[in-house]
């Protein structure tokens, strides 16, 4: 089946910094997701990609759906303490079927230092 | 977005025993999945719950194991069968449209197996 690979697996920033995280995958999908996840909770999600190329923002966050259809980005601009948590990319496929479930990255695990 | 519920929010559970998980959405919706979280992991597709036939399961999940209903577009079930301690996970109902956009998840059920 397919992998998504996500880099980095854990970052430690300054508040007030800006995040960059990836996700690559050896085969296309046709839609990108992004999720956050804090503890106890299910993930939530961020922003969705639906279009080769497609550039979209939600408040400081901005995510891209590559033009390969095999990668996708997410960039955090000016970190506050509530964006600790894991952050998730997820790719999904339409089979003959309907939508499929989605394939998950490893995540990110986003620590913030005061 | 739908608005998920899922009962039990944890459990611990005894080896052997089986564990039936339920996940009402607060409309009707088209596709409905199970995923698996095991501790410190990514999210995993167990299987699709098809409304009215059998689920579909991803490589490396069985019917037997992990039986699913979904007797309507509001509603579904798993159960974990004859549990072990290798079953200790978070499990999660998530739903999606066709053409995949509101992926939701619910805040899943923490399963400890002793």
């Amino acid at each position: 089946g397919q992998q998504l690979n996500q880099s980095p697996q854990s970052m430690f920033i300054q508040e007030g910094e800006d995040v960059s995280m990836n996700c690559t995958s050896s085969s296309i999908f046709n839609t990108w997701l992004w999720y956050k996840q804090d503890p106890g909770e299910g993930p939530v999600l961020l922003i969705a990609l639906y279009k080769a190329g497609e550039l979209t923002s939600n408040g400081r966050l901005t995510a891209q759906f590559g033009i390969t259809r095999k990668d996708s980005f997410l960039n955090i601009s000016a970190s506050i303490p509530s964006d600790v948590g894991i952050y998730f990319c997820a790719g999904q496929l339409y089979s003959g079927g309907g939508a499929d479930g989605l394939t998950f990255g490893k995540g990110t695990h986003l620590i913030i230092q005061p | 977005s739908a608005v998920i519920s899922q009962k039990p929010s944890r459990d611990i559970c005894q080896r052997g025993t089986s564990l039936t998980i339920q996940c009402q959405v607060d409309s009707q919706v088209t596709m409905m999945f199970w995923y698996r979280q095991q501790p410190g992991q990514s999210l995993t597709l167990i299987a699709t719950a098809n409304q009215g036939s059998e689920a579909t399961y991803e490589s490396g999940f069985v019917i037997d194991k992990f039986p699913i209903s979904r007797p309507n577009l509001t509603f579904s079930t798993l159960t974990v069968s004859n549990m072990s301690p290798e079953d200790s996970s978070i499990y999660l109902c998530s739903v999606g449209g066709m053409g995949g956009w509101g992926y939701t998840f619910g805040s899943g059920t923490r399963l400890t197996v002793v």
